[in-house]
């Protein structure tokens, strides 16, 4: 069992959707990362928030609006996306931001665009 | 920029047996942490094991030891006693110690492990 759960596991949207993808930590970090996993391509951290504060936002379009309400919760927004941005994201969370903090991983949605 | 290489893209290894997964990295900082993570078929992406680049000592968790090597840059997983159960995906990754960058773990391609009985 995780620590860090993602919702839903599998989203197929069409190019002018909007879909939220939902994670949640039950570890009592302050961290929480989006990364995207693509086929050919390494892990791309996304963005970073620290005690709900972005700290970082890797270049990232747009159509990826991330959201952090809580320590707890991060949601990644997604609107009028193309279909390159089908990968799999994953949400991930430390105790703290700072580099000695390890990083644990949910285990991802897949994201689909038609 | 940092950068973490792993020249393997595939090994395959007998159950039982031993295998040595190789990662090296590029950086000029000097304090830094290093990590394997493993990527089964769920996708959910789990610590191996973890090194700082300030300890000499190799890192070990039961049958996961790592080699680091920091003036050669070399950062290679050892697997002792193989399991079906270590099939996956090995991902070596880097992350800085300095600001800017703090939340960035930078990952390599990955070396599929294959395991066979």
């Amino acid at each position: 069992e995780t620590g860090v759960t993602q919702t839903p596991r599998h989203l197929v949207m069409g190019m002018t959707n909007k879909k939220s993808l939902k994670c949640e930590q039950h570890l009592g970090h302050n961290a929480m990362y989006w990364y995207k996993q693509s086929a050919k391509k390494p892990l791309e951290l996304m963005f970073v928030y620290s005690l709900e504060e972005r700290v970082e936002n890797n270049s990232v379009p747009s159509r990826f609006s991330p959201e952090c309400p809580n320590s707890s919760h991060l949601f990644l927004h997604l609107h009028t996306l193309q279909p390159e941005d089908s990968a799999l994201y994953l949400c991930a969370s430390s105790q703290e931001v700072q580099a000695g903090n390890t990083i644990y991983f949910g285990e991802g949605s897949w994201l689909t665009v038609v | 920029a940092q950068t973490v290489t792993q020249s393997q893209p595939e090994m395959s290894v007998q159950e039982a047996e031993t295998v040595t997964l190789s990662c090296t990295y590029d950086t000029s900082e000097s304090d830094y942490y290093l990590f394997w993570y493993k990527q089964p078929p769920s996708r959910q992406m789990i610590l191996v094991i973890r090194q700082e680049a300030y300890k000499q000592q190799n890192a070990t968790e039961n049958r996961f030891s790592v080699n680091f090597q920091k003036a050669a840059k070399s950062f290679s997983l050892k697997i002792s006693d193989s399991q079906l159960g270590d099939a996956a995906m090995y991902f070596c990754a880097y992350r800085s110690d300095y600001g800017g960058s703090q939340g960035n773990l930078i990952f390599g391609k990955g070396t599929k492990l294959s395991v066979k009985p």
